[in-house]
């Protein structure tokens, strides 16, 4: 089944961008579900189909995929932004879900 | 408003059985798949089991097929989640959450409730 790695964790200072990588063969041939988790809480979607917001997310949340990388990128980071964030992907061919390793994004 | 309310977790043996439910409103609950995700403690999301929004087509992880099976009462906005032969590490917050089809995002998810293991 597919396997999605991400990067452990993730520091950025107020108001400078995130990248978080979401690494899986030939990952740019589905579409990427981010999702953010905050401590104690649901995960929430954040983008999805790759790059589309769902209303209320902010367009500082971005998102791309292509090759074996897919990325969110979170631009003018704020503090409210500290989560954990987890890529996901349906794999068609053994109708099986996916979710990347999971990021901690820690705002310094 | 959308609402995903589940319920059902507890304190069990290995080798037991628990019902997880999950209450939907606030959405045509008919209209939708709906998943069952997990999470041990202190670790990252596993996808558990998925059924489309007629209850046609059921889809598991590995790690609970033959073990768990996912249903759903279109009359009463309720998914269910049976859970048998229960292993110390089914240990997780379940939680469950609303995909329009299979290829569809997890677009909401409930609060989650906790299945842990007695000693």
């Amino acid at each position: 089944s597919h396997v999605l790695t991400q990067p452990p964790s993730v520091s950025v200072a107020p108001g400078k961008t995130a990248t978080i990588a979401c690494g899986g063969n030939n990952i740019g041939s589905k579409s990427v579900h981010w999702y953010q988790q905050k401590p104690g809480q649901a995960p929430v979607l954040v983008i999805y189909y790759d790059s589309d917001r769902p209303s209320g997310i902010p367009e500082r949340f971005c998102g791309s995929n292509s090759g074996n990388t897919a990325t969110l990128t979170i631009s003018r980071v704020e503090a409210g932004d500290e989560a954990d964030y987890y890529c996901q992907v349906w794999d068609s061919g053994t109708d099986h879900y996916v979710f990347g390793t999971g990021t901690k994004v820690t705002v310094l | 408003q959308v609402q995903l309310v589940e319920s059902g977790g507890g304190v069990v043996q290995p080798g037991g059985s628990l019902r997880l439910s999950c209450a939907a409103s606030g959405f045509t609950f008919s209209y939708y798949g709906m998943h069952w995700v997990r999470q041990a403690p202190g670790k990252g999301l596993n996808w558990v089991a998925f059924i489309r929004y007629d209850g046609t087509n059921k889809y598991y992880a590995d790690s609970v097929k033959g073990r768990f099976t996912i249903s759903r009462d279109n009359s009463t906005n309720t998914l269910y989640l049976q859970m048998n032969t229960l292993r110390p590490e089914d240990t997780a917050v379940y939680y469950c959450a609303k995909a329009l089809r299979p290829d569809s995002p997890f677009d909401y998810w409930g609060q989650g409730t906790l299945v842990t293991f007695s000693s």
